[in-house]
């Protein structure tokens, strides 16, 4: 498996543009996370999924951000318009129930959004 | 709620010197408690993992240790290696969901 695969890797754009950060999680995953990491407040959880429904968006900063999963193998972040303070790194991830007690979370490589 | 405090950073360290991180978590009941480690322009990878009071998790050198009467996971290892330069985080899920708790992450600096 390819595992989580985040797209862009690098993204660059103006105060006031619309963002919108893509994630595929590992196949047969029914969990997606969204989390952004910041050097100020470190990683923060944004929002979570299970099984293509959203369980909690507590994290989720204000109205300008929304994410989406239509289907088991995609998910968007989006940010509208964009400011500069959500400069930060955005990780997408996901895992599995299991009869275990735990359930590891696969990171992505990350999302490296700018915005000037 | 959880929560996961961790040693502020950086730590540097020559190489082959004894590492120890700390990371102490406030959590109701009996969590399963994780560390990941970050490498430069990476995500986050499990590193190690205890599901239950005095369980040890060991990988690539790495140990940590359940300790439920100090509410602690320290990470330790014994000879750290410039490679092992990366952010540490330690974390804990609760038995009543999916999600994480994380720290803040500790960066761990090598020198050769």
């Amino acid at each position: 498996d390819a595992g989580v695969i985040q797209s862009p890797r690098h993204e660059v754009t103006e105060m006031g543009q619309e963002v919108t950060l893509r994630c595929k999680p590992i196949s047969g995953h029914d969990y997606l996370f969204w989390y952004r990491q910041t050097m100020m407040r470190g990683l923060e959880l944004l929002i979570y999924f299970n099984n293509n429904v959203p369980i909690d968006d507590s994290g989720m900063p204000e109205d300008r951000f929304s994410a989406k999963m239509p289907n088991a193998s995609f998910s968007t972040l989006k940010i509208q318009p964009s400011e500069p303070r959500d400069s930060a790194v955005y990780f997408c991830a996901s895992s599995t129930a299991s009869v275990l007690y735990y359930n590891e979370q696969f990171f992505g490589p990350g999302t490296r959004l700018t915005v000037l | 709620g959880n929560s996961v405090t961790q040693m502020e950073g950086p730590v540097t360290l020559s190489e082959e010197a004894f590492l120890t991180i700390n990371c102490t978590y406030t959590a109701t009941g009996y969590p399963s408690l994780f560390w990941y480690v970050q490498y430069p322009g990476e995500g986050l990878q499990l590193l190690l993992k205890a599901t239950k009071a005095d369980d040890k998790g060991s990988n690539k050198g790495f140990e940590a240790t359940y300790r439920k009467e100090t509410t602690s996971f320290h990470l330790e290892k014994g000879s750290v290696q410039v490679s092992d330069s990366a952010v540490y985080f330690c974390a804990l899920k609760d038995n009543a969901g999916n999600m994480l708790t994380f720290g803040g992450g500790t960066r761990l600096m090598v020198k050769p």
